[in-house]
Order: C-alpha cells, then sequence, then structure tokens
C-alpha cells in the first residue's frame, strides 16, 4: 500500500528561525495537502497542491509539489510560539486518505 | 459557528461497557469519517460514509459500528471497550470524496 514518509519526526527551534520538512511517497499522488494539529485541536488545512511543481504559500508557510510527483515540502519562515503543533503531510486523490507520521514542532521563544 | 462538532469531549469508561460517540457538520457535505490518533499520533481513517452509505471501512473490529441517521450525523457506537482503544477519535466531513476534509475538534476516550 502506500507509504508516505515524514522527515524530521520532531524539531525544537529558536523563534524567529525558518523551519523545512519534507514528504515522500512510494506511489505518485495527484494532490498533496498539509495540515496542522494544535495541541488538543483536530487538524487544520494549511495548503493544498494541486500540480506537479506547483508552489504555494499562505503566510508565512510555502510548500511545494514536487516534480516527480512522489514528494512535498512545507517551509514556514520566522517561526513564532504559535507554530507549535503536528504538521503532516496527507495523499488525497486516492481513497482513503493517507497522512503521514508527522513533524512535531517545538519553538523557543 | 462550529462546522464539525463532536460530543462527548471527553469519555472515561470501564473495560467492557459500550459507548457512542457523536458528530454532526453544518457544512452540508455529502461524506464524513472517523479516524482513530493513537499515543504517537498517527492517524488512521476507520470508516467513511458518502450520502449515508458506507463506503470505507478499514479493517476496524467488527465492535465498532459507525450510523449515520443523516448526511449531517455519523455516529460510532463501540462495543465491548477494550484498553486498546484508548485513543482520540476524530470525525471528519468533506464535500466528496477525495476532498479536502474538515476535522472536528476530537473525542479523547480512555478506557480503564
Amino acid at each position: 500500500g502506500q507509504q508516505l514518509n515524514q522527515s524530521p519526526q520532531s524539531m525544537f527551534i529558536q523563534e524567529g528561525e525558518d523551519v523545512s520538512m519534507n514528504c515522500t511517497s512510494s506511489s505518485i499522488f495527484n494532490t498533496w495537502l498539509w495540515y496542522k494539529q494544535d495541541p488538543g485541536e483536530g487538524p487544520v488545512l494549511l495548503i493544498a497542491l494541486y500540480k506537479a511543481g506547483e508552489l504555494t504559500s499562505n503566510g508565512r508557510l510555502t510548500a511545494q509539489f514536487g516534480i516527480t510527483r512522489k514528494d512535498s515540502f512545507l517551509n514556514i519562515s520566522a517561526s513564532i510560539p504559535s507554530d507549535v503543533g503536528i504538521y503532516f503531510c496527507v495523499n488525497s486523490g486516492n481513497t482513503p486518505l493517507v497522512f503521514g507520521k508527522g513533524t512535531r514542532l517545538s519553538v523557543i521563544a | 459557528d462550529t462546522a464539525v462538532s463532536q460530543t462527548p469531549k471527553y469519555l472515561v469508561t470501564q473495560m467492557g461497557n459500550d459507548k457512542s460517540i457523536k458528530c454532526e457538520q453544518n457544512l452540508g457535505h455529502d461524506t464524513m469519517y472517523w479516524y482513530k490518533q493513537d499515543s504517537k499520533k498517527f492517524l488512521k481513517i476507520m470508516f467513511s460514509y458518502n450520502n449515508k452509505e458506507l463506503i470505507i471501512n478499514e479493517t476496524v473490529p467488527n465492535r465498532f459500528s459507525p450510523k449515520s441517521p443523516d448526511k449531517a450525523h455519523l455516529n460510532l457506537h463501540i462495543n465491548s471497550l477494550e484498553l486498546g482503544d484508548s485513543a482520540v477519535y476524530f470525525c471528519a466531513s468533506s464535500p466528496g470524496l477525495s476532498k479536502t476534509q474538515y476535522f472536528g475538534p476530537g473525542t479523547r476516550l480512555l478506557v480503564l
């Protein structure tokens, strides 16, 4: 079955630093989604990517759909304490959705 | 204006009991889901309903029985609760299959 490998598993960074995380898959995907889960809450969609090579920004967040359609990255610039949480990459375009195992981000003020 | 709501938020119960978790969405979506998130935060889909019909059932013990009385509701009934059922259960909805999903706040189930 499809597998999503997300890295790093966890990150501890200083406030103001930039963050980069990525996701690779064993299969080609039509859509990449990036979700964030705040502590004690449900996941919330951050960015959706629909085409290979697509680069999309949402405020301080930037995500790209890899050309091979098997990978995606998410960058966060100038991190702030509220960026703390778990970031999931998600395959979409197939059923059921497959979630990566998440990158746990901690921001030290 | 909660889009996807779940009740209860916390549920503590004894092993062997039967319990239900309720989910409602006011987004007008056709598709609803139940996910289980374990202690390592891995999210795994359990069920999906589209227009009140079961379309995904991911190797879940038959002690778990979803019920969709209408498109806006998807409830989860669990019989004979076991220790391993302790987890956070998330309901989600989407305007169609394979579309962006909107998650509820989760139900934290602890089986003692």
